[in-house]
């Protein structure tokens, strides 16, 4: 099956620094979704690209849709201690109607 | 307007018990996905249901899991025989669009521990 490999595994980081993470497939994706998920809770939706190249804001958030359509990656401006979570890019394939998700990038924010 | 709802949070079953794990999706949205997720990992699709029909289930394990989203009530998620192995978060959510899996909404999904 389809598989996303996102990068890195976790991150350690200072409050105030940036932050980015990446996600890559050997497949196409119609769609990339960013997800954060905090602990005992389910994902919430942060960002969603829809074209290749595509590249859209939400707050401290930036995300960009590859111009491949084989990768995405986030980036976080200005981290803060509620940044803390794991995040997950997530890819609807063009056959499918299921998402496929990477393993998650879990980020610790140090006050 | 409430969220996707999951009962029971945490569940607790010995092997060879059954686990019953409920989802009530948000109003008005009659399409409900179940995804599992084992620690340290990602989501991993299970089964995608409408109200009545399983429309894609290639992500279930083919024997002791199974899914239904009857007209009335909520979708339930049925694993029979549990083992050890089967010890995860469960996860639904649902959506108001057929095929648009991006407009989906997670519930906060129930914890199954088998012992």
């Amino acid at each position: 099956g389809q598989q996303l490999n996102q990068s890195p595994q976790s991150m350690f980081i200072q409050e105030g620094e940036d932050v980015s993470m990446n996600c890559t497939s050997s497949s196409i994706f119609n769609t990339w979704l960013w997800y954060k998920q905090d602990p005992g809770e389910g994902p919430v939706l942060l960002i969603a690209l829809y074209k290749a190249g595509e590249l859209t804001s939400n707050g401290r958030l930036t995300a960009q849709f590859g111009i491949t359509r084989k990768d995405s990656f986030l980036n976080i401006s200005a981290s803060i201690p509620s940044d803390v979570g794991i995040y997950f890019c997530a890819g609807l394939s063009p056959a499918g109607n299921m998402l496929t998700f990477g393993g998650g990038t879990r980020l610790m924010v140090k006050p | 307007n409430a969220g996707v709802m999951q009962n029971p949070r945490h569940l607790v079953r010995r092997r060879g018990q059954e686990a019953r794990l409920r989802c009530s999706p948000m109003k008005g949205h009659s399409h409900v996905y179940w995804y599992r997720q084992l620690p340290e990992e990602g989501l991993k699709f299970m089964v995608y249901l409408q109200k009545e029909n399983i429309i894609d289930e290639s992500g279930m394990p083919k024997e002791r899991f199974s899914a239904e989203f009857p007209k009335e009530g909520p979708s339930i998620l049925r694993i029979q025989q549990v083992v050890r192995g089967d010890s995860a978060a469960y996860f639904c959510a649902s959506s108001p669009l057929a095929g648009r899996t991006d407009t989906q909404y997670f519930g906060p999904g129930t914890r199954l521990t088998v012992l």
